[in-house]
């Protein structure tokens, strides 16, 4: 079967760094996406990534390794206002995206 | 402001009744896709349309059916609502299906009783 793991919960400080990781096991691979999304909002689009390797923009970075079936989102110099639930998805074989369930990302001051 | 529009916000519904969910995209996007959230859970993909006069079946489609009679319209209907069917059901739009980012209406927020 397919199946994303992200861990369900996640604690960090105002002002530090977290990482958030998404494993997959899909028929097939043709890219993975984070999303956010906040608490009775709908998901945004935050990175794609299809080569392995870190893909940078602003405080959030993504990394890909293909091999490892791994992927992991890096949010620096966090902010009250990243609180929200990060999604991993990732687009199998028949180019269908499959969902991680997400981790809720709680920030502290 | 473009993007995808859903109707209604929320509702509640008793069981055994019909309802339709509208989705209402002003992108030009090829594709669109139903989608319900439960807590704890992905997002599950309903139903999807990757151009349109076409769709096809996702993860959960039973007990839903959808139309693309055009490009920017996407209704989903229940026929006959159960309780298992409260959910929060989101609408998305993408360019071309696959590895294009998806871009999601503000859900409806739907309670069978």
């Amino acid at each position: 079967g397919q199946n994303i793991d992200q861990p369900t919960e996640m604690t960090a400080t105002e002002g530090a760094i977290v990482q958030i990781n998404c494993t997959y096991q899909t028929s097939g691979f043709n890219g993975l996406f984070w999303y956010q999304q906040h608490a009775g909002e709908a998901p945004t689009f935050l990175s794609y990534n299809v080569l392995d390797g870190l893909e940078e923009k602003g405080r959030f970075s993504s990394f890909l390794s293909r091999s490892k079936g791994y992927s992991y989102l890096l949010l620096k110099e966090l902010q009250m206002k990243d609180s929200a639930s990060y999604l991993c998805a990732v687009t199998d074989s028949n180019y269908q995206l499959i969902w991680g369930a997400g981790t809720k990302l709680i920030i502290k001051p | 402001t473009a993007g995808i529009t859903q109707a209604p916000t929320s509702q509640i519904l008793a069981a055994g009744r019909s309802m339709t969910l509208r989705c209402t995209q002003d992108m030009r996007h090829n594709a669109m896709y139903w989608y319900r959230q439960d807590l704890g859970l992905g997002l599950r993909l309903i139903h999807y349309s990757n151009t349109a006069g076409t769709t096809g079946k996702g993860e959960v489609p039973d007990g839903y059916s959808v139309s693309r009679a055009n490009t920017d319209d996407f209704p989903l209907t229940l026929a006959s609502a159960v309780p298992s069917q409260t959910s929060v059901y989101f609408c998305a739009s993408s360019e071309g299906q696959g590895n294009q980012p998806q871009h999601f209406g503000d859900g409806t927020r739907l309670s069978i009783l």
